[in-house]
């Protein structure tokens, strides 16, 4: 069975673009979990998708958004990009996102804001 | 809020020792624990699991064990191979598919 899978892997962007981040979890799960990496914040969560519905949301500013699509597919977007944006974007996937559940990741997106 | 830490952000040791890796958490009523590893480049990889039904789970050369008196877990890795180097997280789920990590231990192997 094939993993998750993110795209792209790598993006280059200038302060105050907007970014658009794909994610196609593993086949048969329906929920879908953003997070950001860094440094020094380490992996933080910013919202959970499950049935095309946000579930949970982290404490990020409105700019990050994100939608799930039918097929379990989700895209995160974040707009008028941050130097401070600039991190490894992960996604993960459960099959229903409940508590005792494990989930997998993508080998992430990695964001670079100049 | 809920938070979990590690007790040191890196851990060297020689190829063939065991390795420890040690987390605490805070929220008494968590009751999902997972460890991950983190290659560089790579996503997080999912090692070994534990619920708080149970104080010892052991997998292919991992084992976890979870304190909730002191509300403590720790990931233990046996003969330790170069291929072990790589910075190991323990994350907490709660309800609504959210993980909280702790800010990892990276591990260096020597051969």
């Amino acid at each position: 069975k094939a993993g998750v899978t993110q795209t792209p892997r790598y993006l280059i962007k200038t302060r105050g673009q907007q970014v658009t981040l794909s994610c196609s979890p593993i086949s048969g799960h329906r929920s879908v979990s953003w997070y950001q990496q860094t440094p020094g914040q380490g992996l933080q969560f910013l919202f959970e998708y499950f049935s095309e519905t946000q579930r949970n949301k982290g404490n990020f500013p409105g700019r990050f958004s994100g939608r799930q699509f039918s097929n379990s597919r989700s895209e995160m977007n974040v707009s008028t990009l941050e130097l401070g944006d600039s991190a490894l974007y992960l996604c993960a996937s459960s099959l229903a996102g409940a508590g005792g559940e494990t989930q997998y990741f993508g080998p992430g997106t990695r964001l670079l804001v100049l | 809020g809920e938070s979990v830490g590690l007790h040191l952000p890196t851990l060297s040791v020689q190829e063939g020792d065991n390795s420890i890796i040690n987390c605490a958490y805070s929220n008494s009523a968590s009751d999902y624990f997972i460890w991950y590893k983190q290659e560089s480049g790579k996503g997080p990889q999912f090692i070994i699991d534990i619920r708080s039904n149970m104080d010892k789970r052991q997998g292919q050369r991992v084992t976890v064990l979870l304190n909730k008196t002191v509300k403590h877990l720790s990931l233990q890795i046996a003969a330790t191979q170069p291929g072990d180097s790589a910075v190991y997280f323990c994350a907490n789920a709660n309800q609504g598919g959210k993980l909280i990590f702790g800010q990892g231990t990276e591990l260096s192997v020597k051969p």
